[in-house]
């Protein structure tokens, strides 16, 4: 099974920070990874598909890079709204696999 | 409007069995796979299983195989989780979510399972 590992477990930040979150992969997974935002007690958002993509309404601040087995998220000026848990997930394989997760607080 | 909706859960003894389900409404519901996703109280997700649009193929996570069962039923646009021989770490929120090939992009609300004696 391919295993995700994120970095870090949690990440301090302001308002305004650029945070950037990193997501590796245990063998290659071509493009095929996707983020989350949950925040508590509600279900995940889907922010970004094949490791690059916005999902439709996400704001742009939003964005992923990477492919095989090292992937990024950025959010570019941190929002109030943004504080929460994010997660990756690869969909290379039909056993699809999530991230342990990367909680953004507030400095 | 796209919805999902999770019902069925509730407390049970070790060793013992519950049935979840997911309602979908407002798209067509034979055109996605569909997955459980579940979150043990405090931890991060994990996903569970999932289930081709016609029923054909399923996949589930090692922890469950033999006793975790996922099917569907297109007439009634419902995805059903049938769980047995339940262990106290199988305590967690279930979300039934639509998989549209390149992630999860509609996620019900969840419900909650709770295994204790």
């Amino acid at each position: 099974d391919i295993q995700m590992t994120q970095s870090p477990s949690t990440l301090s930040a302001s308002v305004g920070d650029r945070v950037t979150i990193t997501c590796r992969a245990s063998q290659s997974i071509s493009s095929w990874l996707a983020w989350y935002q949950q925040k508590p007690g509600k279900a995940p958002k889907l922010l970004i598909y094949k490791a690059s993509s916005l999902e439709s309404g996400v704001p742009s601040r939003f964005s992923g890079r990477g492919s095989g087995t090292e992937f990024t998220l950025t959010i570019s000026s941190l929002q109030p709204d943004d504080f929460a848990t994010y997660y990756c997930q690869q969909y290379n394989s039909h056993l699809k696999t999530f991230g342990q997760g990367t909680k953004v607080e507030s400095k | 409007e796209v919805q999902l909706v999770e019902s069925g859960g509730g407390l049970v003894q070790p060793g013992g069995s519950l049935r979840l389900s997911c309602a979908a409404s407002g798209f067509t519901f034979s055109s996605y796979w569909m997955s459980w996703v579940r979150q043990a109280p405090g931890k991060g997700l994990e996903w569970v299983a999932n289930v081709k649009e016609d029923g054909s193929e399923k996949y589930y996570v090692d922890s469950v195989k033999g006793r975790f069962t996922i099917s569907r039923d297109n007439a009634k646009n419902s995805l059903y989780l049938q769980m047995n021989s339940l262990r106290v770490e199988d305590t967690a929120v279930y979300y039934c979510a639509r998989d549209h090939g390149n992630g999860m992009g509609v996620w019900g609300q969840g419900t909650t399972a709770t295994v204790s004696s």
